[in-house]
């Protein structure tokens, strides 16, 4: 069965300084890579996406995102972090190749980024 | 607010119990998603609608679980003899059929605690 791996529980950083939060899948065919994001008291957005094309995937508010296949990751980045970024943010993936509904994601367990000001 | 809402926000039970929810998806949205989250944990795919259809379920979906899209709008899921195990927030989620870069829109969800 697929899998998606999450490195870091929480992370705590100060403003401006650079972010990397790991994803790692388990299936090595064909994938659709995503990251969603949570900001406290909200819902589950789209941060970014990929589904092929180049590896280096750009998002909203900055972020970016790069799927590296012979590491089977899907690492979100950026360069400078704000308080505003303080959110849990969620890997997930799915595959066409192994049927089911292109909703039908397999999500990570989540990474808790906290920004100090 | 036009995004995806559910109701209630909060569902306090009884083991035993049934309880159901209910999900508005984003009024053009033909894709609907139920999906279960428990804490420390990412969502987990329960069940998806295309219109009324359900055409996929998911083996946490027991018997205990039924969902319905009856005029292929609003959803319900319903779970009869509701235990311990089953408290959990649940989220719904809808996407547009138009091209195959699918983004799911999700709602705030149900938190359901059985005491």
């Amino acid at each position: 069965a697929q899998s998606v791996s999450q490195h870091n529980h929480h992370v705590i950083l100060s403003e401006a300084a650079s972010l990397e939060l790991g994803c790692n899948y388990s299936y090595g065919g064909t994938v659709n890579l995503f990251w969603y994001v949570q900001y406290p008291g909200q819902h589950l957005q789209l941060l970014l996406k990929y589904f092929s094309g180049d590896p280096l995937v750009k998002g909203i508010k900055g972020f970016e995102a790069e799927f590296i296949k012979s590491k089977f990751s899907f690492n979100l980045r950026k360069p400078s972090v704000q308080w505003s970024d303080t959110a849990e943010y969620f890997c997930a993936v799915n595959s066409p190749n192994l049927g089911g509904s292109q909703g039908n994601l397999i999500f990570g367990k989540g990474t808790k980024l906290s920004v100090k000001p | 607010d036009t995004g995806v809402s559910q109701d209630p926000r909060h569902k306090i039970t009884k083991r035993g119990q049934n309880v159901t929810f209910r999900c508005d998806p984003i009024s053009e949205h033909n894709r609907l998603y139920w999906y279960r989250q428990t804490l420390g944990q990412g969502p987990e795919f329960l069940t998806y609608f295309q219109n009324e259809a359900q055409l996929e379920k998911s083996r946490l979906l027991s018997d205990r679980f039924s969902a319905e899209r009856p005029k292929g709008s609003f959803s319900t899921l319903e779970i009869q003899r509701t235990e311990q195990g089953d408290s959990a927030m649940y989220l719904c989620a809808s996407s547009l059929d138009r091209t195959t870069n699918e983004k799911l829109f999700f709602g705030s969800g149900t938190q359901l605690s059985v005491l």
